[in-house]
């Protein structure tokens, strides 16, 4: 039972590339949450899925897309990533709005030069 | 608006002081308010959370409705504390809830 896996775990773009953060859960959970952790600004809420076949918008989506591939998969791509995308990146899962079961990935450390 | 606030990003206390993380909210609804714990180099997970009123790892947090605050105290700190913590409130919108995130304050507690 490994929960939330991200992967990557660290990445070095160019100012232009482009690449998919990658997250999977087996807990059977039907939320899903891309966040990103900068220093003095928290956690801000990039894009969610509430279940299967459904994404919206954060608070901060700019610059970013979605897919909720399946139950399991909900990934994060940066089609032509910028410095200020300079973050790291989490991966959450929730069973229907119970926090008290919102786990969180090992993060993944993106660096846009 | 739905906003939270830590104000303080870092503080040091040395070890046996007692210990208050501040946290406030803004919140047209009924607020349900959790904090956070990262230690270093582990993953964000859930300490503790206002409904259960709860004492986790000796720290207690009360819910103050005509303050908006939801402060993190212990009495006691020890070294094993330091960490980045989050106070995070429960939003509705459209329907689905959402965790906003406060900018989160980190504990460092010396020897």
């Amino acid at each position: 039972n490994a929960g939330v896996t991200q992967t990557p775990k660290f990445q070095v773009l160019k100012t232009g590339q482009s690449m998919t953060l990658q997250c999977a859960q087996d807990m059977n959970h039907n939320s899903m949450y891309w966040y990103r952790q900068d220093p003095g600004m928290g956690l801000r809420l990039i894009y969610y899925s509430a279940s299967e076949g459904t994404t919206d918008k954060g608070e901060v989506p700019n610059g970013y897309n979605v897919s909720r591939l399946n139950k399991r998969e909900f990934s994060l791509r940066l089609e032509s990533a910028a410095p200020s995308q300079t973050s790291v990146y989490f991966c959450a899962t929730c069973d229907r709005g119970i926090w008290e079961k919102l786990f969180f990935g090992s993060g993944t450390q993106l660096s846009v030069l | 608006a739905q906003r939270v606030t830590q104000p303080e990003k870092l503080l040091s206390v040395f070890k046996g002081a007692p210990v208050e993380l501040k946290c406030n909210y803004s919140y047209s609804g009924s607020p349900e308010l959790f904090w956070y714990v990262q230690y270093s180099r582990q993953r964000l997970q859930l300490l503790l959370r206002h409904i259960s009123r709860e004492s986790i790892k000796g720290f207690t947090a009360d819910l103050n409705k005509g303050e908006t605050s939801f402060h993190l105290k212990k009495p006691f700190a020890q070294e094993e504390d330091s960490a980045m913590y989050y106070c995070a409130l429960n939003t509705m919108n459209t329907g689905f809830q959402k965790l906003v995130f406060g900018t989160g304050t980190r504990l460092l507690v010396s020897p």
